[in-house]
């Protein structure tokens, strides 16, 4: 199975700062075919199920504020929130669908400093 | 909207099954697939398996797979999870969630969650 790597565990930013989130797969999640990396990001507050924020590694769900953005290839990627939110405060999940056999991040709690 | 409503909190004995539904609404139910992820206390989310709501087809993890069985009723736009041979390490969440690509890809929305708690 890819195992999926988040770093930091947890972190604490200021209000209005930038909070950087880090995911690293096992094996590449780079889709050569199609050039589009099968990797997620979700967001789960305390006590609510896990939110859909960005797929194919960059691209915006439904209704996510641009302050949300993903980046990265291969086996490396970042999700990063701009201008961080008192609504911000959450676990944050990488996930990866390349395999059959998804697999999820061990989750980054983001606070306010 | 799209949603997915879960049945209640479960309390087991070991040894025990447990059979969790999700039932769906706001879009056409047999279009997309039904996965099911499970969070034990302090784990991360772990993928169990998934459903074709249309024909039916199921994959399980190798985990799980002798314990695990998916269904799903159409008519009732309903998906069913049933976890055999409970044990303590089965205390968790368990979420349903719809595949929108419709391709086994990525889970939204995701059902509000069933706590299941083994215990004897």
């Amino acid at each position: 199975d890819i195992v999926m790597t988040q770093s930091p565990d947890s972190l604490a930013v200021s209000l209005g700062e930038r909070a950087t989130i880090n995911c690293k797969s096992s094996q590449s999640v780079l889709y050569s075919s199609n050039n589009k990396n099968f990797l997620a990001w979700y967001q789960q507050k305390p006590g609510q199920p896990p939110k859909l924020l960005i797929y194919w590694a960059s691209t915006r769900a439904s209704g996510v504020p641009d302050r949300f953005s993903g980046s990265g290839s291969g086996t490396d990627f970042t999700l990063t929130i701009s201008n961080l939110q008192a609504d911000d405060v959450a676990v944050y999940h990488c996930q990866e669908y390349f395999s059959s056999v998804w697999t999820f991040g061990q989750g980054t709690k983001v606070e306010i400093k | 909207q799209v949603q997915l409503v879960q049945s209640g909190a479960e309390v087991k004995k070991p040894g025990a099954s447990v059979k969790i539904s999700c039932r769906a609404s706001g879009y056409t139910f047999t279009a997309y697939p039904i996965q099911w992820v499970r969070q034990a206390p302090g784990q991360r989310l772990e993928w169990m398996g998934w459903i074709s709501a249309g024909n039916g087809d199921t994959a399980y993890s190798q985990k799980l797979q002798d314990r695990l069985t998916i269904t799903r009723d159409t008519a009732a736009s309903t998906a069913y999870m049933e976890l055999s041979s409970l044990r303590s390490e089965d205390t968790a969440l368990y979420y349903c969630a719809r595949d929108p690509s419709g391709n086994l890809k990525w889970f939204d929305p995701w059902g509000q969650g069933t706590l299941v708690t083994v215990s004897s």
